[in-house]
């Protein structure tokens, strides 16, 4: 059974540019998360996907947004890249949505310069 | 707001000894709790998980348990090996709250030979 795969690995973006990050989840699931990842603040929830629908939102500006397709494929778009934006983006997949094992892709680092 | 808070940040022991990581979360709906063991340059990956139906779990050398009422929950690793060496991070979910996972800043572990 394939992993959770994100594309693409590694990204190098200009202040101001817009970005899309892609991840597929394990066949079968329905739930995508999406997780950002720095050093100094650790994972933090962006939004979570549930049959083409966002049904959880974190705290990040509207600048970050996604999208769901009806094969579960996810997609998360970051606009107008700020410097502070560098940094692991990671997608988690699960069957449900609810209390159940969520496995991570292997990320995509964006570098915004 | 929702916060899980988590110590310590570094620990160093010695390869055969035990290893203890303590997570406190603050919403108290919150009743779905993964650990996560992330190495250097990996995705995290899920070590073992505890719902709030459940005092505690054991799976070979490693061991959750949680308090509900005091909201918190720690992580035992026993006969600790170089391989444990790596970044741990427990998070909360629960119902309500989709696949919105609120995880702690992470405990470095190094197991030392």
């Amino acid at each position: 059974k394939a992993g959770v795969t994100q594309t693409p690995r590694y990204l190098i973006k200009t202040r101001g540019q817009q970005v899309t990050l892609s991840c597929s989840p394990i066949s079968g699931h329905r739930s995508v998360s999406w997780y950002q990842q720095t050093p100094g603040q650790g994972l933090q929830f962006l939004f979570e996907y549930f049959s083409e629908t966002q049904r959880n939102k974190g705290n990040f500006p509207g600048r970050f947004s996604g999208r769901q397709f009806s094969n579960s494929r996810s997609e998360m778009n970051v606009s107008t890249l700020e410097l502070g934006d560098s940094a692991l983006y990671l997608c988690a997949s699960s069957w449900d949505s609810v209390n159940t094992e969520a496995f991570f892709g292997q990320g995509t680092r964006l570098t915004v310069v | 707001g929702e916060n899980v808070e988590q110590h310590p940040s570094t620990l160093s022991v010695q390869e055969g000894d035990s290893a203890v990581i303590k997570c406190t979360y603050s919403d108290s709906a919150s009743n779905y709790f993964p650990w996560y063991k992330q190495e250097l340059g990996k995705r995290p990956q899920l070590i073992i998980d505890i719902r709030s139906n459940v005092g505690e779990k054991k799976d070979q050398r490693i061991a959750v348990t949680l308090n509900k009422t005091a909201k918190h929950f720690s992580l035992h690793i026993t006969e600790t090996q170089p391989e444990d060496s790596a970044v741990y991070f427990c998070a909360a979910g629960g119902w309500g709250q989709g696949g919105k996972l609120i995880f702690g800043q992470g405990t470095e572990l190094s197991v030392k030979p």
